[in-house]
């Protein structure tokens, strides 16, 4: 079960470029990367997926470089609302093994 | 949006009774699962089920049990609430799918007393 290691919390200013790094150094081969956004008493909701390489939505984007063992969530220009808690998730192909996290703690600042 | 469901929402009991906190999707999803999330921690896998008749459990030992008798509802079950049991508890599902996206509900948010 690869774990992951993300940094507990960050600051950021309103409209700036922030980046999540989470790293999982025993990711095996068929793991996929996968980032969730929580809000306080809520459930946590998908952002974006990935596999290797880049991945772009409208809302964020998911940098992976060629040996995995880390990925970057990047969020551009981010506003108040999105303050909250991100995870960073490996799930196995056969998708019966997560492993949430503590999660890095965004805050951003007016 | 995902249509998954908890009640109730919010919960507060007597040490020594029974609860059950439920749990529905309309999505069809095969795989449900539930969490336990104290505040500011992080979520811990407790029980999961791949499709009707079938619930495995989670990486944190709980005292908690489910079923799983309709594809659409999971219920979890605690016979004897403790205040150790006080915590956040999130249901959420999935499709049966190498790429599967996990949907959440709201939560329950328990108390015992």
């Amino acid at each position: 079960l690869a774990k992951t290691t993300q940094p507990i919390s960050m600051d950021s200013y309103e409209g700036q470029e922030v980046n999540i790094t989470c790293s999982h150094n025993n990711i095996a081969t068929n793991d996929y990367i996968t980032w969730y956004q929580q809000f306080p008493s809520q459930g946590p909701r998908f952002i974006i997926q990935g596999y290797k390489t880049k991945v772009t939505n409208e809302v964020a984007s998911l940098f992976i470089p060629a040996d995995r063992k880390s990925s970057t969530l990047s969020l551009p220009r981010v506003s108040l609302s999105d303050t909250a808690v991100y995870y960073c998730l490996v799930e196995t192909d056969t998708g019966n093994q997560f492993y949430f996290g503590t999660g890095t703690s965004l805050t951003v600042i007016p | 949006e995902a249509d998954i469901y908890q009640t109730p929402r919010y919960l507060v009991i007597g040490t020594g009774k029974k609860i059950t906190l439920e749990c529905s999707q309309t999505m069809g999803h095969d795989k449900m699962y539930w969490y336990q999330q104290d505040p500011g921690m992080e979520l811990h896998l407790i029980h999961y089920s791949y499709g009707v008749n079938s619930t495995e459990k989670g990486d944190l030992s709980s005292e908690s049990t489910v079923s799983r008798i309709r594809t659409e509802h999971f219920p979890l079950t605690l016979e004897s609430a403790r205040p150790s049991h006080t915590s956040q508890y999130l249901c959420a599902s999935s499709e049966f799918s190498p790429q599967e996206t996990q949907y959440f509900g709201p939560g329950t948010r328990l108390l015992v007393l």
